[in-house]
């Protein structure tokens, strides 16, 4: 059965900084993997899929991850981190059937 | 995302009750789901229909109950409602073809069971 981990419950950074989420995932072949993003009060939006060519995918808001089969990684990145990026973040992978979420990073912005 | 909506959006209710939360799209997808999330735990899904006919249990079915009422219905029911049935409840949609495998969710319903 495929698993999705995310080592940070809660990152702090500062405006202006880059950012990184981790995201480590296991699947025996080869995965969909996702990003999503939700912020207070509201649904899950998607930020970033993955299902297959370029390993390095852009998403919405300036987001990009990239697909890394050799570590099972999927990690999130953003050059410079604003405000209202402040949120939730989820990582999730598609098995046979169903989506299988990470545990949830929530994102702090220091002014 | 106002594609999927779900009635209420807050709900307050106590213990041995039952209750019904709803969810509707206008997306015309076929597939639809619902979770719960916990903090913590991030989504798990409770159960999940690929068509009107069609209902399958997620991970964490025990105490709910769901029904298809057309392409665009999905409710999820708690028959006798417990406190650790406290949690945020999304459902989600997903369409067919490559596109099936991104799900698109509602703003969630916040429970409360006391």
């Amino acid at each position: 059965a495929q698993s999705v981990t995310q080592p940070d419950i809660h990152i702090t950074v500062s405006e202006g900084a880059s950012l990184e989420l981790r995201c480590n995932y296991s699947y025996g072949a080869t995965p969909y993997l996702f990003w999503y993003v939700q912020s207070p009060g509201q649904g899950l939006q998607l930020l970033l899929k993955y299902f297959s060519g370029d390993t390095l995918v852009q998403g919405i808001k300036g987001f990009e991850a990239e697909f890394k089969r050799s570590q099972s990684s999927f990690n999130l990145r953003k050059p410079s981190v604003h405000w209202s990026d402040a949120a939730e973040y989820f990582c999730a992978v598609k098995g046979a059937q169903k989506l299988v979420f990470g545990q949830g990073t929530r994102l702090t912005i220091n002014p | 995302d106002a594609d999927v909506t779900q009635t209420p959006r807050n709900r307050i209710t106590k213990t041995g009750k039952r209750i019904m939360l709803e969810c509707s799209q206008t997306k015309g997808h076929d597939r639809m789901y619902w979770y719960r999330q916990d903090p913590g735990l991030g989504l798990r899904l409770i159960y999940y229909s690929f068509d009107v006919k069609d209902i399958n249990k997620g991970e964490i079915s025990d105490g709910y109950s769901v029904s298809r009422q057309a392409q665009a219905k999905f409710s999820l029911s708690l028959e006798s409602a417990i406190p650790n049935q406290t949690a945020l409840y999304f459902c989600a949609t997903s369409d067919l073809g490559q596109e099936r495998e991104i799900q698109y969710f509602g703003p969630g319903t916040r429970l409360l069971v006391l």
